[in-house]
């Protein structure tokens, strides 16, 4: 069953402009996982932040959890046309890993 | 090696064929998982294995049968599909699902596009 909930559905910037993805849960987790992925293939893990921590940091790449309000968001900073692909929050619980619905973004050159 | 091996990466089989997905991960993982995911949507969870022995099965219909040989191999066997179950089915892997405090993620293979006809 679905878990988290991304928001924007969609997102269409300019390259060089930054992206902002916000995703929701409902339950108690032990971490909160970010992936990409590009047209309709394999997932590549991006971020992992755990449950007491509040912010973490890998590149272009910033994410926020506040377990407070249930919530974390993803920051790509000065964006690139590569970075056009799906991208997903995934909760990991007790042995599974369970994926939002997932925002699209589309950099445009 | 820091991949998840999927074969084969197309699939077409009829609803009377018996078909085998399988993935292969050399990275010492003892958890591997398969996903399934329909266009546009997020993967969803059908199989954990641990330790090489089956831990969850979210209800997936008895026409899919998974096995995992040995710590490095799963198969996904699939017998009397329906055309609705044409997707793309994704292989991870994962240190030990049951040590999420010491989690890094999961690795994910580039998946088996499967078509029932």
């Amino acid at each position: 069953s679905q878990q988290g909930e991304e928001d924007p559905q969609a997102l269409s910037i300019q390259e060089g402009e930054n992206a902002t993805m916000n995703c929701s849960y409902k339950t108690s987790i032990n971490n909160l996982q970010w992936y990409r992925q590009n047209s309709g293939r394999g997932l590549v893990h991006l971020i992992l932040i755990r449950s007491n921590e509040r912010e973490k940091h890998s590149g272009r790449l910033r994410v926020t959890l506040d377990t407070s309000k249930k919530s974390s968001s993803l920051l790509i900073t000065a964006s690139r046309a590569a970075d056009t692909a799906s991208y997903f929050c995934a909760t990991e619980g007790y042995s599974t890993l369970t994926f939002g619905k997932g925002t699209m973004l589309l950099v445009s050159p | 090696d820091t991949e998840v091996t999927q074969t084969p990466k197309h699939l077409v089989m009829g609803m009377t064929n018996k078909k085998s997905l399988k993935c292969e991960q050399h990275m010492g993982h003892r958890a591997m998982y398969w996903y399934k995911q329909k266009a546009k949507k997020p993967p969803e969870l059908m199989f954990v294995y641990s330790y090489e022995k089956l831990s969850i099965n979210e209800s997936v219909p008895s026409r899919f049968s998974p096995e995992c040989p040995n710590s490095s191999l799963l198969n996904l066997h699939l017998h009397a599909l329906q055309p609705e179950d044409s997707a793309l089915y994704l292989c991870a892997s994962s240190q030990d699902s049951w040590l999420t405090e010491k989690s890094y993620g999961y690795t994910f293979g580039s998946g088996t596009r499967l078509t029932v006809v």
